[in-house]
């Protein structure tokens, strides 16, 4: 089975970058067909932030475009989110997860970023 | 803006039978958004039930089903148990769009 696992820093001054990571593992991310995708959760409830395939294309969410990267590391079987800018809207538990054409199947475990000074 | 709209709580008896719906803005929902919907317990990451509408995961419990009624998507649960008391989502794809999720409906076995 396919697990998920956040990392990052779990605190972030405003204005500066918010980077997490997601490390795969039980399945390669270079399995085509795959989505690999970061979700948010705040209180106003959960918010699609974009994702990568892994031939390196990506969608990112309109809103938050301008302040979103998203990357992919194959040989590590990893895959990257940079949010730009933040303030404290930002705060939020980040999911990683995989989905796919009509869906999601595995969730990581979620982890807190608290934007803060 | 479209938004996807959830009943914001739902109170069911233990194995009783209780409908979740999932309503979008722009019209009367059907398989081409593949609703999905997700189960969320405290302190836990959610986790998927359904997919495409009506499809399950190898770990969803048979008490659950998907389909569509009345131009929304919904979850039904049969036979209710204390452990289905929690948070569920909803995830609509808009083609080319955003993907959206619903607000949400807390489900209280009681």
């Amino acid at each position: 089975q396919v697990q998920l696992q956040e990392s990052g820093p779990g605190l972030v001054k405003p204005s500066q970058t918010l980077s997490l990571t997601c490390t795969v593992s039980g399945g390669s991310i270079s399995t085509g067909g795959y989505y690999w995708t970061w979700i948010r959760q705040h209180p106003k409830g959960l918010e699609w932030i974009g994702y990568i395939y892994y031939s390196g294309s990506t969608y990112y969410n309109p809103s938050l475009k301008s302040r979103v990267t998203i990357s992919i590391d194959t040989s590590k079987n990893q895959f990257s989110l940079k949010l730009r800018s933040v303030t404290a809207a930002d705060t939020a538990v980040y999911y990683c997860v995989r989905a796919y054409g009509s869906g999601i199947d595995f969730w990581g475990q979620g982890t807190r970023v608290m934007v803060s000074s | 803006q479209t938004v996807v709209t959830q009943e914001p709580s739902l109170t069911v008896s233990p194995g009783g039978t209780v409908t979740l719906t999932c309503a979008s803005s722009t019209g009367a929902v059907t398989s081409g958004y593949y609703p999905n919907w997700f189960q969320q317990k405290p302190g836990q990451a959610p986790r998927t039930l359904i997919y495409n509408t009506s499809n399950k995961h190898s770990w969803t419990p048979a008490r659950f089903s998907g389909s569509l009624l009345g131009g929304k998507a919904a979850l039904t649960l049969s036979g209710v148990q204390p452990e289905d008391e929690a948070e569920y989502y909803c995830l609509l794809y808009y083609g080319g769009a955003q993907p959206l999720f619903g607000g949400g409906t807390k489900l209280t076995v009681l």
